[in-house]
């Protein structure tokens, strides 16, 4: 149980559109959806927690006009990274924790691969 | 923020191999989590420490909930290749956030 789905895998975009990331969490509802980017052999780093019915948290340095997120329902939550530069290509990877239980660990999305050209 | 310390940061072992890492931390915790995360996918965990001093195995995998709660191990045994990968450990943060370790990159030889 518990399964997080990311879509899509893989993005190859212009410099200047905008790309949508979902990420649904398939059997379990969750409230609170994180954010992640992740560089090549480093770390998660939060970027920002979709909060479903509410305006997002992000953290700081992370410019929200520039990444936005939408928790629309308890099992969908969108990055789009809007007017995408090539230094916005990386790795996005949302994850979820089932709600109601504390400390519960959190369940990832198999994340994307942004490439700006 | 908390910095969790991952040691080493990468290993290179010969396939049969047993493989020790270990995550530290200035704070004191209630769990520890060890994920996993093969190339180009996301983290999959592999075990979940809840009490101090636990031991918990999963497969060939064993973590241990460290006695001071500011620690926790991931050994594995016999390593094979599909073992490759970063492994990450995770403590808890505020509003079921966690912070991640910075990784130990394991690469298995044939």
């Amino acid at each position: 149980g518990a399964v997080v789905s990311q879509h899509p895998s893989r993005v190859i975009c212009k410099s200047g559109t905008s790309v949508k990331i979902e990420c649904r969490s398939l059997d379990f509802q969750a409230t609170t959806m994180f954010w992640y980017r992740q560089f090549p052999k480093k770390s998660l780093m939060l970027m920002a927690t979709s909060n479903e019915g509410s305006k997002a948290t992000y953290e700081q340095g992370v410019e929200k006009d520039k990444f936005l997120i939408n928790h629309a329902s308890l099992t969908l939550s969108t990055l789009t990274v809007t007017s995408a530069h090539p230094e916005d290509s990386s790795f996005y990877i949302c994850s979820a924790p089932p709600t109601g239980r504390n400390n519960s660990p959190l369940h990832f999305g198999n994340g994307t691969r942004l490439t700006v050209t | 923020g908390q910095q969790l310390n991952q040691s080493p940061q990468s290993m290179f072992i010969q396939e049969g191999e047993d493989v020790s890492m270990n995550c530290t931390s200035s704070s004191i915790f209630n769990t520890w989590l060890w994920y996993k995360q093969d190339p180009g996918e996301g983290p999959v965990l592999l075990i979940a420490l809840y009490k101090a001093g636990e031991l918990t195995s999963n497969g060939r995998l064993t973590a241990q909930f460290g006695i001071t709660r500011k620690d926790s191990f991931l050994n594995i045994s016999a390593s094979i290749p599909s073992d490759v990968g970063i492994y990450f450990c995770a403590a808890p943060n505020t509003g079921n956030q966690f912070y991640f370790g910075t990784g130990t990159s394991l690469t298995v030889i044939p």
